[in-house]
């Protein structure tokens, strides 16, 4: 079964807009962490931001928020004010404590941001 | 600071080579991780390292592909014989995590090797 599901291979979205990318999860296990990634078309992978399970507010980190709704299993991705440079892939990821370290990736978004 | 240090950055080689990918963590990391990345399967993990010491190798796909750590600050992963269906980007992260209590220890990912067997 995939434990993390991205269904939106890809969004287009005008400057200055704001955007939300989807990532729904699937545990059991009562205490994980959540983890964003940007790739640029460069290729390198970029880490955004990180929300725990156990986390009483939504992680914040600049423009990238966290919309963590535990009960629906789902960690959405908000960017505000989009700009041109954060046309990338985006991927959601999942650690749980009876995986260890071992961090489990969605398939990824493509986003393109618009001028 | 100097992030991950992958090389080579691009390998092109035939089918039955012997490919080797380097890979120096973050200075005081001590975890080290191997990821391959394809368009039909995304982000896999191959194989994971604490204090230079393999904890979960159960990604790497087969018996041709084989990592190392003989110190704190290098790694390899050799593939031998290399075949068509190993062309893919592989990644190595580092992260300070040193046990599996803390959840939130960020994985910092290399530029990457992108490799196609030919």
């Amino acid at each position: 079964a995939q434990k993390i599901t991205q269904t939106q291979p890809g969004m287009f979205v005008q400057e200055k807009e704001a955007v939300t990318l989807d990532c729904t999860y699937d545990t059991s296990d009562p205490s994980y962490g959540l983890f964003w990634y940007k790739q640029p078309s460069s290729g390198e992978m970029i880490f955004l931001i990180y929300q725990g399970s156990y986390d009483q507010q939504n992680a914040t980190e600049g423009r990238y928020s966290l919309n963590f709704q535990k009960a629906r299993k789902s960690a959405n991705l908000v960017i505000s004010a989009s700009q041109l440079g954060d046309s990338a892939m985006y991927f959601c990821a999942m650690r749980e404590i009876q995986g260890a370290q071992k961090l489990v990736f969605g398939q990824g978004t493509r986003l393109t941001i618009n001028p | 600071d100097a992030g991950v240090i992958q090389s080579p950055r691009h390998e092109v080689t035939e089918m039955g080579q012997e490919v080797t990918l380097r890979c120096k963590p973050i200075s005081g990391h001590n975890s080290l991780f191997w990821y391959r990345q394809t368009m039909m399967r995304g982000l896999e993990l191959l194989i994971y390292f604490n204090n230079n010491v393999p904890i979960d190798d159960s990604g790497m796909p087969e018996d041709r592909f084989s990592a190392k750590m003989p110190n704190a600050s290098f790694s390899t992963l050799k593939i031998q014989p290399s075949e068509p269906r190993d062309s893919a980007v592989y990644f190595c992260a580092s992260s300070p995590l040193t046990s599996g209590t803390s959840l939130g220890e960020t994985q910092y990912f290399g530029p990457g090797t992108r490799l196609l067997v030919l």
